[in-house]
């Protein structure tokens, strides 16, 4: 079951933040966040785990609510390089032996 | 630099034809994964692999197929090519500790054209 993630686009001017949501409609065990630039390859931003808590990196940080299936990627003081596709991914059980499903991205473009 | 290496870069072939594409994952890494990736599309999974064993399938073509060596890298074999196989081809690796999930480290890609 592919998540759903919101919104498709936006555009921020530096310094601006933004929240970019992925949802399911099966309960999840954990969910992938990553950034990926034109023609280059998905880099991985982190991973939250069912039960876990709020990640942090810089200025990007993810939380994961259980209840709601749902995990939020914030972008705080956005950076000119924070610009590419972001992608969700999913999993319904542990240990990777599970495939992960991507969402659909959300593409950010960070202006001047 | 993910440690995943994926080679060609780039391959053009023609309708018909079949190709190859390879993987070698991060030092240590036992599992293997598929994707494919057509022009401004999402990350579609195909297949992973498990230290030389098939372990979750996805919306593979029966004219794909792949394996895993005893070395750990990995083939992606496509066949009978059509136009719209043309994509990106991902292939990513990780530890699966059994402990939680594992990150996906992404090769940099092969971009296959059918012409």
């Amino acid at each position: 079951q592919q998540p759903v993630q919101s919104p498709q686009a936006v555009i921020l001017r530096e310094g601006e933040d933004a929240v970019i949501n992925c949802s399911s409609s099966k309960a999840l065990y954990s969910v992938h966040w990553y950034r990926q630039k034109h023609g280059e390859a998905p880099v991985f931003l982190m991973i939250l785990l069912k039960g876990g808590e709020q990640k942090g990196h810089d200025k990007i940080s993810a939380s994961f609510n259980e209840k709601k299936q749902q995990s939020s990627l914030y972008l705080t003081a956005s950076q000119l390089s924070y610009s590419g596709t972001y992608f969700c991914g999913t999993e319904m059980g542990p240990g990777g032996y599970q495939k992960v499903t991507f969402g659909t991205g959300t593409k950010l473009q960070v202006i001047p | 630099d993910s440690g995943v290496t994926q080679t060609p870069k780039h391959l053009i072939t023609a309708t018909g034809q079949r190709v190859t594409l390879r993987c070698s994952p991060r030092s240590g890494d036992l599992s293997v994964y598929w994707y494919q990736q057509s022009l401004d599309q999402g990350l579609q999974f195909l297949i992973q692999y498990y230290n030389g064993e098939e372990r979750a399938k996805g919306n593979i073509l029966e004219r794909f197929s792949a394996q895993q060596f005893p070395d750990l890298h990995s083939e992606l074999n496509l066949s009978s090519l059509e136009l719209g196989d043309s994509a990106l081809y991902f292939c990513a690796s990780s530890v699966v500790s059994g402990s939680g999930s594992d990150t996906q480290y992404f090769g940099p890609g092969t971009r296959l054209t059918v012409l």
